[in-house]
């Protein structure tokens, strides 16, 4: 039963570009998260996805957007990168129902030069 | 890999005692908590989870306790290995029902000592 997968593992970008994230959840589950991991800080929450909307989002700029496909899968695209949005981007997978435990993948080290 | 571990609070214990990890949640309104370990270069991994209702719960070699009155959450690993180092989360749910939106806590670094 494959977990929660994140593509690519690794990704360098300049200031100015675009990019996208990708993401499968866990077998069985329809909800994905998306989190943002500064470098010795806890995960920060950027948008929740189900039924392929955005359901709730945290606080970031309208620079950062996603979708959700029908298989349940996701991408996070960033706009303008700027150099702070430099972390380890995570995606979490649940079923929608409330209190269900969130599991994540690996994430997605973005390093914007 | 991701080194999680700069400038977080730390526990250094022997192989074999116990841990106690502990945090401090920030809305008395947050009905459900999780526990996550996070292993350099790899995302956080599920440990044990606890609802509001309740004041213990108790994993493989893992137990939570929440303290709803003071806003404490601990976790204790029983016979600690050095398998177990690694950045321990809490985190809580206080989105009321709507959502799964977890606010995560600064973490703690767990490092033991063989």
């Amino acid at each position: 039963d494959a977990g929660v997968t994140q593509s690519p593992t690794h990704l360098i970008k300049t200031r100015g570009q675009q990019v996208t994230l990708r993401c499968s959840p866990k077998s069985g589950h329809d909800t994905v998260s998306w989190y943002q991991q500064a470098l010795g800080q806890g995960p920060q929450f950027i948008f929740q996805y189900y039924e392929e909307e955005e359901r709730q989002r945290g606080n970031f700029p309208d620079r950062f957007s996603g979708h959700q496909f029908p298989n349940y899968s996701s991408e996070l695209n960033v706009n303008a990168l700027l150099l702070g949005d430099s972390a380890l981007y995570l995606c979490a997978s649940s079923l929608r129902l409330y209190n269900s435990p969130l599991h994540f993948g690996n994430g997605t080290r973005l390093t914007v030069t | 890999g991701e080194n999680v571990g700069l400038h977080l609070p730390t526990l250094s214990v022997q192989e074999g005692d116990n841990s106690i990890i502990n945090c401090a949640y920030s809305n008395s309104a947050s009905d459900y908590f999780i526990w996550y370990k996070q292993e350099s270069g790899k995302g956080p991994q599920f440990i044990i989870d606890i609802r509001s209702n309740m004041d213990k719960r108790q994993g493989q070699r893992v137990t939570v306790l929440l303290n709803k009155t003071v806003k404490h959450l601990s976790l204790q690993i029983a016979a600690t290995q050095p398998g177990d180092s690694a950045v321990y989360f809490c985190a809580e749910n206080n989105a009321g029902g709507a959502t799964n939106k977890l606010i995560f806590g600064t973490g703690t670094l767990l490092a033991v000592q063989p």
